[in-house]
C-alpha cells in the first residue's frame, strides 16, 4: 500500500522568506511523487513531479523538491515566498499501471505581508 | 487547450434528494477520474474510467453513487439519495497517460 503524510496542516511565512512544506511517503516500490497546489475555487495544478530521474526536481513558480529515499521524504521548498503562493498544497504518491493518485491531507500556506 | 470542464460549480440540496454532476474532459484524454474532497482533507478517488470502461470503482459507495462515461468522452456522477456526509467538492480529472489535469470541481452542500 502507498501513502503520504504531510507533517504540517498549516504553515505561515512572511513574504520574501523561505518556504518549507514537509512530506513523507510510504511505498512498497519505487514511487512517483507529485506536489499539487489548490487555490481557492480553482482546480488542482501540478507544481512538480518526481519519476525516478533526478532527485532534485524543479517545478513552476520557483518551487523545487528533493526526493530522499533514505528519509522517505519529498519536501517542497521555495527560496522566497510571494503573496500569490498562499494556497493549499498537496503531496501525492502514485504507483502501478493504473496511475492512481493517493493524496496527503494538505498543508495550508499563509504568506504574511 | 481547453481544460477539464465541470458543471454545476455549486449545488445545494436537501438530504434524500438526488443530484448529478457533469464532466467534460480534455479532448483526447482516455482516462477520467472522479474524486471526492471533504473539507480539510485531500481528494479521494471514487472511480476511474479508461475510455468508457471502469478501471476501478472500489471506493465508490455503490448503494447511492453511480457514474457513467458513455461514448468514452463526457461523464456524469450521480448521488441518490444524498446524505449529509456527502457534502464535499467533487473533482473530475482527465489524463492522456500519466499526468492528471483537474477541473474546478462542484461544491455540493447537503442540508
Amino acid at each position: 500500500a502507498q501513502s503520504v503524510t504531510q507533517l504540517d496542516s498549516h504553515v505561515s511565512v512572511s513574504e520574501g522568506t523561505p518556504v518549507l512544506l514537509r512530506c513523507n511517503y510510504s511505498s512498497s516500490y519505487s514511487p512517483s511523487l507529485f506536489w499539487y497546489v489548490q487555490h481557492p475555487n480553482k482546480g488542482l495544478q501540478l507544481l512538480l513531479k518526481y519519476t525516478s530521474a533526478a532527485t532534485l526536481v524543479k517545478g513552476i513558480n520557483g518551487f523545487e523538491a528533493e526526493f530522499k529515499k533514505s528519509e522517505t521524504s519529498f519536501h517542497l521548498t521555495k527560496p522566497s515566498a510571494h503573496m500569490s503562493d498562499a494556497a493549499e498544497y498537496f503531496c501525492v504518491v502514485t504507483m502501478g499501471s493504473a496511475r492512481q493518485l493517493t493524496f496527503g491531507s494538505g498543508t495550508q500556506l499563509t504568506v504574511l505581508p | 487547450e481547453a481544460g477539464v470542464a465541470q458543471s454545476p460549480r455549486y449545488k445545494i440540496i436537501e438530504k434524500r434528494q438526488s443530484v448529478a454532476f457533469w464532466c467534460n474532459p480534455i479532448s483526447g484524454h482516455a482516462t477520467l477520474y472522479w474524486y471526492q474532497q471533504i473539507l480539510g482533507q485531500g481528494p479521494k478517488l471514487l472511480i476511474q474510467f479508461q475510455n468508457n470502461g471502469v478501471v476501478d470503482d472500489s471506493q465508490l459507495p455503490k448503494d447511492r453513487f453511480s457514474a457513467e462515461r458513455l461514448k468514452g468522452v463526457d461523464s456524469t456522477l450521480k448521488i441518490q439519495p444524498a446524505k449529509l456526509e456527502d457534502s464535499a467538492v467533487y473533482l473530475c480529472a482527465s489524463s492522456p497517460r500519466y499526468e492528471q489535469f483537474f477541473g474546478p470541481g462542484t461544491r455540493l452542500t447537503v442540508l
